[in-house]
């Protein structure tokens, strides 16, 4: 079946350093791919998605590389902030004839110190 | 401005005592859908559905229920609530893209 394995956290960064988080997935047919950000108390928001190999995907200063021939995602950000800090969730979908599913990462959790 | 209302967003109650979940959305989207979050598991699908009068079971269907007698509401029904049924709840909308409510915290006791 179809999944999306993610980098274990929590993570903790100090501002402005490099971060990655590493995502990987499994599916069968030809996903798109996305991260979604979770800030506390909130609903997850799209941060950015590609659709298809070597797109890359990037918004507020993170971007992602669609990577078939690694099967994977991961996220970057030159410099993170303290309002970086939230859960991050990788997702696949996999259109099926009419399910719009995401299929979800455990999320990881990321906090940025001052 | 696009918005996924949902209520309540905390709920403690008993085994057994049904309870509904209210999910709404402004934007006019055809497909919407189910979510529960519980840690170390991420965000698995309930139900979704593809338009009015058309809904199916995602991956976790089981002690939970659908309706979607107009586009703007989905809401989700547990007849009877057990406590392996507490977590995190989330209603989403759209397709492309999924917007998500804020969530909904049931805790069954």
């Amino acid at each position: 079946g179809n999944s999306v394995t993610q980098m274990e956290g929590p993570v903790t960064l100090s501002e402005e350093a490099f971060l990655t988080i590493n995502c990987t997935y499994t599916a069968t047919g030809y996903p798109s791919l996305f991260w979604y950000v979770q800030y506390p108390g909130e609903g997850l928001q799209l941060l950015l998605k590609a659709t298809k190999a070597d797109d890359k995907g990037s918004n507020k200063g993170f971007e992602a590389t669609y990577r078939k021939e690694t099967t994977s995602f991961h996220l970057e950000k030159g410099s993170v902030q303290v309002s970086d800090s939230a859960v991050y969730f990788c997702a696949l979908r996999i259109p099926n004839f009419g399910n719009e599913k995401l299929t979800f990462g455990t999320g990881t959790r990321l906090t940025i110190i001052p | 401005e696009a918005q996924v209302t949902q209520n309540p967003r905390y709920l403690i109650t008993v085994t057994g005592k049904k309870l509904t979940v209210t999910c709404s959305q402004n934007m006019n989207h055809e497909y919407m859908s189910w979510y529960r979050q519980d840690p170390g598991l991420g965000l698995r699908q309930i139900y979704y559905s593809m338009n009015v009068e058309v809904t199916d079971k995602g991956d976790v269907p089981e002690g939970y229920k659908v309706s979607r007698k107009e586009k703007r509401n989905f809401p989700l029904i547990l007849e009877s609530p057990s406590p392996n049924q507490t977590s995190l709840y989330f209603c989403a909308s759209g397709s492309g893209r999924a917007f998500f409510g804020q969530g909904t915290r049931l805790t069954v006791v």
